[in-house]
């Protein structure tokens, strides 16, 4: 199974709402880093975390990580219809011998206007 | 310029058709990888290299091979394709092994 696993699957919001979406992943990591998909697209990279910070901002987007809870949430305030598309947790392991980043299987995100 | 590029951008060949998907990068990372994305699913790791001598396995390496010609390139071989192959292709690069990936637009390659 995935080490990273986002929820919700979908979301629907009205523009103007906040979106949440949730990250689990499953042992120890060095990192979490949040990606956006639009639609067909290549990812690009929103924001990294590393597993001793707790809250981190960027513009619209804040990140939480619970390294207790092994989870992550991402908040999108004041969502606008350009945020429409599939968002990707992924997990940088503190296993050495896994030396590259393993993606959840995303949430998608619909921002109606 | 974009960064990371990826040609075709898209394909559509045979069963049993030999293709190669080139990839291209002008960030200087010595770190590159392939991915796999099928229709509602994340990404899986197919082989990633550190540098040009060091290729590893990701989690689904079966019917694929690559090859790093280069610092900058990255080319990955699907040596008899075969219709549960049809996904979508994409490239990346990073600076660490754990760190922010920069990923090509993508390649769509339909095997029928």
């Amino acid at each position: 199974s995935q080490q990273g696993e986002e929820d919700p699957q979908a979301l629907s919001i009205q523009e103007g709402e906040n979106a949440t979406m949730n990250c689990s992943y499953k042992t120890s990591i060095n990192n979490l880093q949040w990606y956006r998909q639009n639609s067909g697209r290549g990812l690009v990279h929103l924001i990294l975390i590393r597993s001793n910070e707790r809250e981190k901002h960027s513009g619209r987007l804040r990140v939480t990580l619970d390294t207790s809870k092994k989870s992550s949430s991402l908040l999108i305030t004041a969502s606008r219809a350009a945020d429409t598309a599939s968002y990707f947790c992924a997990t940088g392991l503190m296993d050495t011998g896994r030396r590259a980043l393993t993606f959840g299987s995303g949430t998608r995100l619909q921002v109606q206007p | 310029d974009a960064d990371v590029t990826q040609t075709p951008r898209n394909r559509i060949t045979k069963t049993g058709k030999r293709i190669m998907l080139e990839c291209s990068q002008t960030k200087g990372h010595d770190r590159m990888y392939w991915y796999r994305q099928d229709p509602g699913l994340g990404l899986r790791l197919i082989y990633y290299s550190f540098d040009v001598k060091d290729i590893n396995k990701g989690e689904i390496s079966d019917g694929y091979s690559v090859s790093r010609q280069a610092q900058a390139k990255f080319s990955l071989s699907l040596e008899s394709a075969i219709p549960n192959q049809t996904a979508l292709y994409f490239c990346a690069t990073s600076g660490t092994g754990v760190g922010t990936q920069y990923f090509g637009p993508g390649t769509r390659l339909t095997v029928l």
